[in-house]
């Protein structure tokens, strides 16, 4: 079974700083998806960025960048400039390629707080 | 365009009741799952179904039933509550599974408490 571990329950920035969110997971598959999900206080679970493993390259959304390091098998998530409207719940997800209806594996999420 | 919705968004129930969470989406996706989040967790998959009339279970199915009759809809059903099953529920959906899977579509929850 797939295992996502996220080691940081917390961590605090300052505003337009940069922060990084740790991420690691465990699989035997060689083809998988791996995402950030942001969610706020109203609980809506937001995707903030999606990493196909096959792709060397990492992703990149606006201020939202990923450092994927498959044999590591680590699956960092990069904010820059961090702001206010930043502050949320961030969970790690993995996801399996080719009959991925086993839904999404998450970990417990890291609460991120923006300090003004 | 609603995307994934969920009824109601809060609920308390006293331990052995009954209820139906309902969850609709109008994105004619095949796939629909439920989860469930509690307290210092990440999301954990409860069942799922690729199609209309197929359902499977998830990680954690136990005390929960669910069915397919619609595309649009999937409905989870807490046959005889526990306060174990106090937690904060989520619908999603995709438009397929497999490589080229799109984005899953969460809906925004529902609370609830089994006293």
């Amino acid at each position: 079974a797939q295992t996502v571990t996220q080691s940081q329950p917390e961590m605090s920035v300052q505003e337009a700083e940069t922060v990084t969110l740790s991420c690691t997971y465990d699989t035997s598959e060689s083809d998988y998806y791996l995402f950030w999900y942001k969610q706020p206080p109203s609980r809506q679970m937001i995707l903030v960025i999606r990493q196909e493993a096959y792709k060397q390259q990492n992703a990149t959304e606006n201020r939202f960048s990923v450092n994927f390091q498959k044999a590591a098998k680590s699956f960092s998530l990069k904010i820059s400039d961090s702001q206010l409207g930043d502050a949320a719940m961030y969970f790690c997800a993995y996801r399996r390629v080719g009959g991925g209806a086993d839904g999404l594996t998450f970990g417990k999420g890291t609460h991120l707080i923006i300090q003004p | 365009n609603a995307g994934v919705t969920q009824t109601p968004k809060f609920q308390v129930l006293k331990t052995g009741q009954s209820m139906t969470l309902q969850c609709a989406q109008d994105m004619n996706h095949e796939y629909m799952s439920w989860y469930r989040q509690d307290p210092g967790m990440g999301l954990r998959l409860i069942h799922y179904s690729v199609g209309a009339g197929i359902t499977d279970q998830g990680e954690v199915p136990n005390g929960y039933n669910v069915s397919r009759s619609t595309t649009e809809d999937f409905p989870l059903r807490l046959l005889s509550a526990a306060p174990s099953q106090t937690s904060v529920y989520f619908c999603a959906s995709s438009y397929r599974v497999g490589r080229h899977n799109e984005k899953l579509f969460f809906g925004s929850g529902t609370q609830l408490s089994v006293l």
